[in-house]
């Protein structure tokens, strides 16, 4: 069974510029989570969504969005680019049914510079 | 909110020798999440504890949780060079959610 797959794996932006991230879930599972990493902050919790509704969401600013599509692949979306935007952003996906169930599986992230 | 406290934050051994690592609650703790990051990649699912008390071993790792489910630890015995990378613990935020907080993780180098 294919992994968590993301691209791309490496982005360099300019501040304020937007950016699209893509995320294709395992084969099966329904829901479809994002973490922002950071060497200050560690991993946190953007936003998950399960069956293309956003069932949580992480203590981020509007300009962080994401989808999801009736094939469960998912996209985050960051707008109006801050240095503080580079991080190493991480999607999870797992059955839906809570992580007791089904424990997160992690793609390799997208490597996000801003400069 | 829940807090997760790593300990150590980085931990340099030698191959073949024993190591501990441990995870600390701020509450208790309704599902532990252990997870291995090599160094810019995704997290690697190790095990998930959920019961005070229990502990699961994989290969040459073993992980507690205590019986009153606020702390964990994760044990590595005869470590080797693969060991290395970033331990990672998580909690389950609670009701049923696919939310997950993490603690800041333990940098483990194992010199051969």
């Amino acid at each position: 069974k294919a992994g968590v797959t993301q691209t791309p794996r490496y982005l360099i932006k300019t501040r304020g510029q937007q950016v699209t991230l893509s995320c294709s879930p395992i084969s099966g599972h329904r829901s479809v989570s994002w973490y922002q990493q950071t060497p200050g902050q560690g991993l946190q919790f953007l936003f998950e969504y399960f069956s293309e509704t956003q069932r949580n969401k992480g203590n981020f600013p509007g300009r962080f969005s994401g989808r999801q599509f009736s094939n469960s692949r998912s996209e985050m979306n960051v707008s109006t680019l801050e240095l503080g935007d580079s991080a190493l952003y991480l999607c999870a996906s797992s059955s839906g049914t809570g992580v007791y169930n089904s424990p997160l599986h992690f793609g390799n992230g997208t490597r996000l510079t801003v400069t | 909110s829940q807090e997760l406290e790593q300990s150590p934050q980085s931990l340099i051994v030698q191959e073949g020798k024993n190591l501990t690592i441990n995870c600390t609650s701020s509450k208790t703790l309704y599902g532990l999440y252990w997870y291995k990051q090599k160094y810019g990649e995704g997290l690697i699912f190790l095990m998930m504890l959920q019961k005070g008390g229990e502990e699961k071993s994989h290969e040459k790792i073993t992980a507690k949780l205590d019986e009153k489910k606020q702390q964990s630890s994760l044990h590595i015995t005869a470590s080797q060079p693969s060991h290395a990378g970033i331990y990672l613990c998580g909690a389950e935020v609670g009701g049923g959610s696919e939310k997950l907080v993490f603690g800041k993780g333990t940098k483990l180098t194992v010199n051969p």
